[in-house]
């Protein structure tokens, strides 16, 4: 079935860059996805790449995407300690229902 | 700008009473979701919502689960004898059509079996 991996915990410095990565298996994702969660709150969309593109840049935020790996990354360049949160890779197959498969979050801790 | 608002934030239930959470999905949207999280674990899919039935659902989402729209703005999740395992954070969430890229989720409602 579809499944989503991340690792559990990156710890960075402030300033410096993180880097989140995700792996996933279904290959017929059209749209993958990272969601932030800080404590307490619900998800919100970070941002998203469709399944035919390689790259995405947002401000301080680049995705990564290496389909033929199924591997999906998150680039947080500058990290800042409002950065500190859970950060779910998710994906979307479309067809009838467009439901979300989320992985397992990595927790960010900047330390300042 | 238009958000997805659930009640309540937190609810506390005896095991074997029923509950129901309630969600205003954003006004213009079509499709309705619930998501659950349990403390630590992945957000998991329970179940789709299309032209007031039901499009998809998990294996999670047994005969204790039940949805429902009943009035143009209001979406339910009803339990029906809740267990100790369904403690857990629940979320809604909507979007406008099947290919928007963007589901929106709600702050969630924390549901705590005791």
């Amino acid at each position: 079935g579809e499944d989503v991996e991340q690792s559990l915990f990156l710890s960075v410095r402030e300033g410096d860059s993180s880097v989140i990565n995700c792996t996933y298996t279904d290959s017929s994702s059209t749209y993958l996805y990272w969601y932030k969660q800080e404590p307490g709150a619900g998800l919100q969309l970070l941002t998203y790449i469709f399944s035919n593109m390689d790259m995405k840049q947002d401000q301080r935020l680049t995705v990564l995407l290496n389909k033929k790996d199924k591997h999906l990354s998150l680039r947080i360049a500058d990290t800042q300690t409002g950065d500190s949160a859970i950060y779910f890779c998710a994906e979307s197959g479309g067809g009838a229902t467009n439901k979300l498969i989320f992985g397992t979050g990595t927790l960010l801790a900047v330390q300042p | 700008e238009p958000e997805v608002t659930q009640t309540p934030s937190h609810q506390v239930t005896q095991m074997g009473q029923e509950v129901i959470l309630r969600c205003v999905p954003i006004s213009n949207h079509l499709y309705f979701y619930w998501y659950r999280q349990i403390l630590g674990q992945k957000v998991e899919f329970l179940v789709s919502f299309y032209n007031n039935e039901i499009s998809e659902k998990s294996e999670i989402f047994d005969d204790q689960f039940s949805v429902e729209r009943p009035d143009g703005s209001n979406f339910t999740l009803k339990i029906r004898s809740t267990k100790l395992e369904d403690s857990a954070m629940y979320f809604c969430a909507s979007s406008t059509s099947l290919s928007s890229y963007e589901q929106y989720f709600g702050p969630g409602t924390r549901l705590t079996v005791t």
